[in-house]
């Protein structure tokens, strides 16, 4: 069956500093991900989506970039994280077709930029 | 462009009543409609999705819910509340035409069963 990780689970980080947070798929291949942020407990807004290895499209501008180095492997990073990207990071994967499928999400990752 | 809404921010239901969660969407096309349930901490969790077909959607945990194309709404319902229901529901639109990679997410509803 299929399963997605996401890590670390929980971060502090201070201002300024760099961000890496990953997610891997298992149980499937070429797979279109997707990374979310979820501010204050509530909406989700999409920030980046691939459909292949290194192919990236961005919704969002913003001070975050995402890159797929592997055909399972979805990476969000930063070089200087800001106060407003303190959130819950859901990273996703569609399952099905293109317009019909649904998303499965992991667990997050939540950020706290201090 | 497409959106939905969630009117309430809070819905507050006695175990064992009936539950119903609401929603409306807007789309340019034909609306892929879909609810997800998240738990504290947690990521969101799949429930059931209209793409075509009969009206009343089935899904996981006993909720259902209810396409109505002249009401643009697509109301989650469940006969009987459980404590455990208590949780954040998200409703979200795809635009089947326009809007193949990005799944519209509604501001969410938290929903609390009281014992």
């Amino acid at each position: 069956s299929q399963t997605i990780h996401q890590w670390p689970a929980t971060l502090v980080q201070p201002v300024g500093s760099p961000l890496s947070l990953e997610c891997t798929v298992e149980g499937t291949s070429n797979p279109n991900l997707y990374w979310y942020r979820q501010a204050a407990g509530r909406g989700l807004q999409l920030l980046f989506y691939s459909v292949g290895i290194g192919q990236i499209s961005s919704e969002v501008p913003q001070n975050l970039s995402a890159s797929r180095p592997q055909d399972r492997q979805f990476i969000l990073s930063s070089k200087k994280l800001l106060l407003s990207d303190s959130g819950f990071y859901l990273c996703a994967w569609r399952v099905g077709s293109l317009n019909t499928g649904e998303l499965f999400f992991g667990e997050g990752s939540r950020l706290t930029v201090l | 462009a497409q959106s939905v809404a969630q009117p309430e921010d809070q819905v507050n239901v006695a175990e064992g009543n009936p539950l119903t969660v609401k929603c409306t969407y807007s789309v340019s096309g034909n609306p892929y409609l879909f609810w997800y349930v998240q738990y504290p901490n947690r990521g969101l969790q799949f429930l059931l999705k209209y793409i075509t077909g009969d009206n009343l959607v089935k899904g996981s945990y006993g909720f259902e819910a209810e396409f109505n194309k002249s009401q643009t709404s697509f109301h989650l319902k469940k006969p009987s509340a459980l404590v455990s229901d208590s949780a954040l529901y998200f409703c979200a639109v795809r635009d089947g035409v326009t809007g193949a990679n990005n799944l519209f997410f509604g501001t969410g509803t938290r929903l609390t069963v009281i014992p």
